[in-house]
Formats: structure tokens, C-alpha cells, sequence
């Protein structure tokens, strides 16, 4: 079974940074394309970062040169850093599998992450 | 940017047929999917590929793509559907979410 596990979420004041980890099970961990997702309370699904097999990254404009995204196949882990954060960074940050062209298979249980003074 | 846009919310009957849509320039050049997301939940994939179902999906959950739009169809509707349903694509290295139907099952 597919088990995808995150944590590091918590209260972080604005300017701050956080460090989001998701522990992988159940799946050759190496042999997929891993992506983090965040969404805003009961609201729209966002995109935050991609990154390949081969360790390529992407990431959409609101985050990019903020977040850095990374992996460690070693460890079955996959590890989102958020640096200068701000209050539309609040969010529940979902750790997730690429199952295939396009789609994700998988998803985490999510970590909320709350930027607030 | 791209964007899909969905209708906010749709209802239906149960045992009814509902389709819910999702707009956005030539998406049936890309692929569409779909994910259902219940209260306190996270999403669940209902349609990958356009039209394709994972296992344990029932067989009332059905998709197609075509045009400038994405559909989502479950016919014979139950109270356990009731959720937010999001349409997703990729377009040039960015995934892309539509804003989200909630669908009401009176």
C-alpha cells in the first residue's frame, strides 16, 4: 500500500522559514516523480514544486526562488524547504505521487502550515 | 497563466445523472483529470487520462475531454458522493487545478 506521510508543518511568523518533510512507503520511491500541492482551507488546489526522477525541479511564479524542493532516495523521502514566508503561504501542504502522464495517484494527509504574527 | 474554470456548485437528486464541467483553452489537447475531496479528506483521483477510471473507482464515475472543456459525469448518484470535485491538466511544465465544484446531493 502507498503510504505517504508528512510533517514539519506549524506556526511560523511572516519572513520565517519552515522545513516540510514526507516519508515514503509501500512503492520503489526513486521511480517516481514526486510533487507538493497546498491548498488554503476548504479552497483551491495549488501546485508548489515538481520534482523528476532525474532531480530536475519546477516550480510555479508565487514560489519560486522561495521554496527548493528535494529528495532522497536513500531515505524514501521527499523534503519541501519554505523560506521568506508569507500570510497567502497558509496553507495544508499535501505531499503527493505522480502516478502517471499527468495525474497524481497518491496523496498524503497533509501539514498545515500557518504564517501568522 | 492557464486556468480550468468550474462551476461552484452543482446539485442533483439521488439516482440522478450529474455532469459537472471544467473550462479552459483547448483542453482537449491536453489530458484532464479529476479528484474528489470528501470534508477532512484529502483528494482521491476519480479520472486520470481523460476518460480512464483507477481501480476501486465505481463504474457510475465516468469523464470525457473535448473542445475547450473537460466533463465529469456520475450517473446513478449517491449521498456518498457528495464532495468537492477538482478538474486538474499540465500545461508547459505547470499543473494546473480548477477552482472546484461542490456537489450537493439533495
Amino acid at each position: 500500500e502507498v503510504q505517504l506521510v508528512e510533517s514539519g508543518g506549524g506556526l511560523v511568523q511572516p519572513g520565517g522559514s519552515l522545513r516540510l518533510s514526507c516519508a515514503a512507503s509501500g512503492f520503489t520511491f526513486s521511480n517516481y516523480d514526486m510533487h507538493w500541492v497546498r491548498q488554503v482551507t476548504g479552497k483551491r488546489l495549488e501546485w508548489v514544486s515538481t520534482i523528476g526522477t532525474s532531480g530536475a525541479t519546477y516550480y510555479p511564479g508565487s514560489v519560486k526562488g522561495r521554496f527548493t524542493v528535494s529528495r532522497d532516495n536513500a531515505q524514501d523521502s521527499l523534503y519541501l524547504q519554505l523560506n521568506s514566508l508569507r500570510a497567502e503561504d497558509t496553507a495544508v501542504y499535501y505531499c503527493t505521487r505522480e502516478g502517471g502522464t499527468y495525474y497524481i495517484d497518491s496523496w498524503g494527509q497533509g501539514t498545515l502550515v500557518t504564517v501568522s504574527s | 497563466s492557464y486556468e480550468l474554470t468550474q462551476p461552484p456548485s452543482v446539485s442533483v437528486s439521488p439516482g440522478q445523472t450529474v455532469s459537472i464541467s471544467c473550462s479552459g483553452d483547448k483542453l482537449g489537447d491536453k489530458y484532464a483529470c479529476w479528484y474528489r475531496q470528501k470534508p477532512g479528506q484529502s483528494p482521491v483521483l476519480v479520472i486520470y487520462q481523460d476518460d480512464k477510471r483507477p481501480s476501486g473507482i465505481p463504474e457510475r464515475f465516468s469523464g470525457s475531454n473535448s473542445g475547450n472543456t473537460a466533463t465529469l459525469t456520475i450517473s446513478g448518484t449517491q449521498s456518498m458522493d457528495e464532495a468537492d470535485y477538482y478538474c486538474q491538466t499540465w500545461d508547459t511544465t505547470t499543473w494546473v487545478f480548477g477552482g472546484g465544484t461542490k456537489l450537493t446531493v439533495l
